[in-house]
């Protein structure tokens, strides 16, 4: 994924809260993205946030939006070993005909007892 | 729920076959995505189609051409596989409203010898 970029791996222990971090590029991005993707499963939306939003919450799940600095993240709470997975930041991009979706490489989040 | 089917879970092809990766949601959804996911590189996006009969290069379209003769069925094809071509190819749909989420099948392994 061009211009989405995000650290590869990320290791918590287990009741910590997880920050994983993102950076895009595109000031016109509407909608950002994060997925989860379990070992041998497809990708799941995790949770979104629209580009006029600093911040969004659901649960465990805290998404924070720096617009001038391009920066997104994904806190987790109270991290459990079922938060193992690999976790892409995605931004929604506008193309001539249609908007596409871009993804970050990934963050693989471990969990230590 | 949405459902995105791939035809495959596995497959093994030999240098050169030529290869279709089908893929079919049952959503009515108008944008359809071929990408592929390598370890350290995220998910890379191939072609997209906004349309029946309609298609777009995404980032890394070489070697690959794509297919939507129906609106539920967008179809991937590897005219002549090459060994860099073993990958995870996901397949994904949304509808055409900005915060429409995408909605992923669970992958087909290729792997070509």
């Amino acid at each position: 994924g061009e211009d989405v970029e995000q650290s590869l791996f990320l290791s918590v222990r287990e009741g910590d809260s997880s920050v994983i971090n993102c950076t895009y590029t595109d000031s016109s991005s509407t909608y950002l993205y994060w997925y989860k993707q379990e070992p041998g499963a497809g990708l799941q939306l995790l949770t979104y946030i629209f580009s006029n939003m600093d911040m969004k919450q659901d649960q465990r799940l805290t998404v924070l939006l720096n617009k001038k600095d391009k920066h997104l993240s994904l806190r987790i709470a109270d991290t459990q070993t079922g938060d193992s997975a690999i976790y892409f930041c995605a931004e929604s991009r506008r193309d001539s005909s249609a908007s596409k979706i871009i993804f970050g490489s990934g963050t693989r989040l471990s969990i230590r007892p | 729920d949405v459902k995105v089917t791939q035809s495959s879970r596995y497959l093994v092809k030999r240098t050169g076959e030529k290869v279709f990766l089908e893929c079919v949601q049952d959503m009515d959804h108008e944008n359809m995505f071929w990408y592929r996911q390598d370890p350290g590189l995220g998910l890379r996006l191939i072609y997209f189609s906004y349309d029946v009969k309609m298609k777009e290069k995404g980032d890394i379209p070489e070697g690959y051409s794509v297919s939507r003769e129906k609106k539920e069925r967008f179809s991937l094809i590897l005219e002549s596989a090459s060994t860099n071509q073993t990958s995870m190819y996901l397949c994904a749909s949304r509808g055409t409203a900005t915060n429409e989420k995408l909605f992923f099948g669970s992958g087909t392994q290729l792997s070509v010898l």
